[in-house]
């Protein structure tokens, strides 16, 4: 079937400009996560969905960056005010359920380049 | 915080030859362990979990609680094998099952 999928696969911004960035997950996945994905830094969690629940937004790094997820499926992550520190590859992933016993499943990701 | 620990940025063997990718995580509950691995061009995909004990593509990870470790073990690598490769404990905070990637290491496998 297909797999997780996200949108732009690329986006090059101004700084200062809006972004959204959209993950559509495999459906019937309940947990939806986003991963930023940068030089020096790894692979960072940023938030976590349990439906259309965020439990946990610990890894936002800023005010600036915000998430949603409607009816159980598509998420956004918007980032306002761009800065060229936010500059990465953005990921989702998304599991069946919680815990260990499900993969998460990661999208092809996508790659933020802000000017 | 919890922390991991690839310390191998880079790491090259020649094709036949051993492979070892070290993992070294922070000790906080007892995490699950997996490996991640990304070919080029491919997206971010599961190699191995500990608690299946599998092998996969002659990958195994033995698990170490006194040291804390959860080094990738290949006998013979080939060039296929050549990948970025993450380590990733999960944690479980509450209900949230995030992973907590390592920096990764991009492994080479010559011919």
């Amino acid at each position: 079937g297909a797999g997780v999928s996200q949108s732009p696969s690329n986006k090059v911004t101004e700084k200062g400009k809006d972004v959204e960035l959209r993950c559509d997950p495999i459906s019937g996945h309940t947990a939806l996560y986003w991963y930023r994905q940068s030089l020096g830094q790894g692979l960072e969690f940023l938030i976590y969905f349990q439906g259309n629940s965020a439990p946990d937004k610990s890894g936002l790094p800023s005010d600036r960056f915000s998430a949603e997820r409607t009816g159980g499926s598509v998420s956004t992550l918007t980032i306002q005010r761009t800065q060229q520190e936010d500059s990465a590859v953005y990921l989702c992933a998304s599991s069946l359920g919680e815990g260990s016993p499900y993969e998460q499943y990661f999208g092809p990701g996508t790659r933020l380049t802000v000017t | 915080a919890q922390r991991v620990t690839q310390p191998e940025k880079l790491l090259s063997v020649f094709k036949g030859a051993p492979v070892e990718l070290k993992c070294n995580y922070s000790y906080s509950g007892s995490p699950e362990l997996f490996w991640y691995v990304q070919y080029s061009r491919q997206r971010l995909q599961l190699l191995l979990r500990h608690i299946s004990r599998e092998s996969i593509k002659g990958f195994t990870a033995d698990l170490n609680k006194g040291e804390t470790s959860f080094h990738l073990k290949k006998p013979f690598a080939q060039e296929e094998d050549s990948a970025m490769y993450y380590c990733a404990p999960q944690y479980s905070g509450g209900s949230n099952y995030k992973l907590t990637f390592g920096k990764g290491t991009l492994l080479t496998v010559n011919p």
